[in-house]
């Protein structure tokens, strides 16, 4: 199957500050890729899809302002959470779609635990 | 909102067959049955996906009944590392262009127990 790397796998990081995770495709090209966020016990929760080159579409009620994100190349999508907060504490999960090849589902990538102090 | 109903958590013991079930029964005509699984504290893992046809890979087995209004994921001899959240969703199949959303439920949580 297709693999889907995050990076950083875990941060921590002081209130007010802005964390960036990367998403990475890394032996298919990925024309969507979507961002999750998860609470402890709670299932995932989409945040945002994005397509590579154009601006990412959000779902309601989370703020575009407090997390970019970028999908600039067919690898490679960003985000990040700005003047992060405690309540921003959570496990982020990426996932893409694939071109061509790959196209029978969507792969995930092993999540980031942000932790904002 | 999540299009399909799960029971909250299973037992099973090792070295038997676990059986997940799923209810669909809004389900349209063009939607698969996906299923995904999450270990803790990791991605989301794809398992299998059908339409109507009964399904097999190397990880499992999906039978979908007739009416397509239900389902059931067979693991067929259940090891300590199956134990995870078991994701049932029915979406249009996925191709280039379309990016329709997976959206989770709350899933199995499925324990095997020595």
């Amino acid at each position: 199957g297709a693999v889907v790397s995050q990076h950083p796998s875990r941060v921590i990081c002081k209130s007010g500050t802005s964390v960036k995770i990367e998403c990475r495709s890394l032996d298919f090209q990925a024309t969507t890729m979507f961002w999750y966020r998860q609470f402890p016990k709670k299932s995932l929760m989409l945040m945002a899809t994005s397509n590579e080159g154009s601006k990412a579409t959000y779902e309601q009620g989370v703020e575009k302002d407090k997390f970019l994100i970028n999908h600039a190349s067919l690898t490679l999508s960003t985000l990040t959470v700005t003047s992060a907060h405690p309540e921003d504490s959570s496990f982020y999960i990426c996932s893409a779609l694939g071109l061509a090849v790959f196209t029978d589902t969507q792969y995930f990538g092993p999540g980031t635990r942000l932790t904002v102090l | 909102d999540a299009k399909t109903t799960q029971p909250t958590s299973m037992d099973c013991a090792e070295g038997r067959a676990a059986n997940l079930p799923c209810n669909h029964s809004t389900i349209s005509g063009n939607e698969y049955v996906y299923w995904y699984r999450q270990i803790h504290s990791q991605g989301p893992q794809y398992i299998i996906h059908g339409l109507k046809n009964n399904e097999t890979n190397e990880m499992a087995s999906l039978i979908i009944t007739e009416d397509r209004k239900s389902s059931t994921l067979i693991l067929p001899h259940a090891t300590l590392r199956d134990t995870a959240v078991y994701y049932c969703i029915v979406r249009v199949e996925f191709r280039v262009g379309n990016t329709d959303k997976l959206i989770f439920g709350t899933g199995t949580r499925l324990q095997v127990f020595p």
